[in-house]
């Protein structure tokens, strides 16, 4: 069954750095992955989606690549500030034709240190 | 346009009980799909509604159960509840033949005591 894994651990960054988040996926070739952010007790709010023909997909502050070959997704956030502190959620499209559940992975959160 | 509303947005119940939680889609989405978040996990999908019909299920038990009404809202019935069905319940809608990510509710946290 397909297989998602974020960095279960929080990771902390001082403001103004770079935080990376990675997503790997397994027994799967997804046609696109999404980012989500969420805040505590709230629902999840889309970032961004990427295709599997697109290496890199940017918005504003915010970087995604998607590797195929490594099975994998790096997201960005250039120049962090406290209220980028959330957990980040990627997802993919269940593998099942004609609906478009995804899969979630458990998110990595992130907090950036003022 | 108005987002995806869902209430009540906490609730107690006692196991065995039943329980119904209710969702508004954003306006022009027509599909509607109900996840399940334990504390520390990502959400799990329950199933999707699309016109009215469900349009596919998780791994999720019969005693789950939905509707979708001809507006596009939708309601979540859990019947006979147990400890392990406490978790934040989220509703997310979408435009059925496009895949440009959901609109997610502030959910519905559920404790069954």
């Amino acid at each position: 069954s397909q297989k998602i894994e974020q960095n279960s651990e929080a990771l902390n960054i001082q403001e103004g750095k770079t935080a990376t988040l990675t997503c790997n996926y397994t027994n799967y070739s997804p046609a696109y992955l999404q980012w989500y952010r969420q805040d505590p007790g709230r629902g999840p709010v889309f970032l961004l989606l990427i295709r599997e023909n697109e290496k890199e997909k940017r918005k504003e502050r915010l970087k995604v690549t998607f590797d195929t070959t490594l099975k994998q997704s790096l997201f960005h956030i250039t120049a962090s500030q406290p209220a980028d502190s959330a957990t980040y959620l990627c997802a993919l499209p269940a593998p099942t034709s004609g609906t478009y559940k995804y899969i979630f992975g458990t998110g990595t959160r992130l907090k950036v240190l003022a | 346009e108005t987002g995806v509303t869902q209430s009540p947005t906490h609730l107690i119940k006692t196991r065995g009980q039943q329980v119904t939680l209710r969702c508004s889609s954003q306006s022009g989405h027509n599909t509607v799909s109900w996840y399940q978040q334990a504390l520390g996990q990502g959400p799990q999908f329950i199933f999707q509604y699309y016109r009215e019909e469900e349009n596919g299920r998780g791994n999720f038990p019969p005693r789950f159960s939905g509707l979708q009404f001809p507006n596009y809202s939708s309601e979540l019935n859990v019947n006979a509840l147990e400890l392990d069905d406490s978790a934040l319940y989220l509703c997310a809608s979408s435009k059925g033949t496009e895949n440009y990510g959901y609109t997610f509710g502030s959910g519905t946290r559920l404790t069954v005591v």
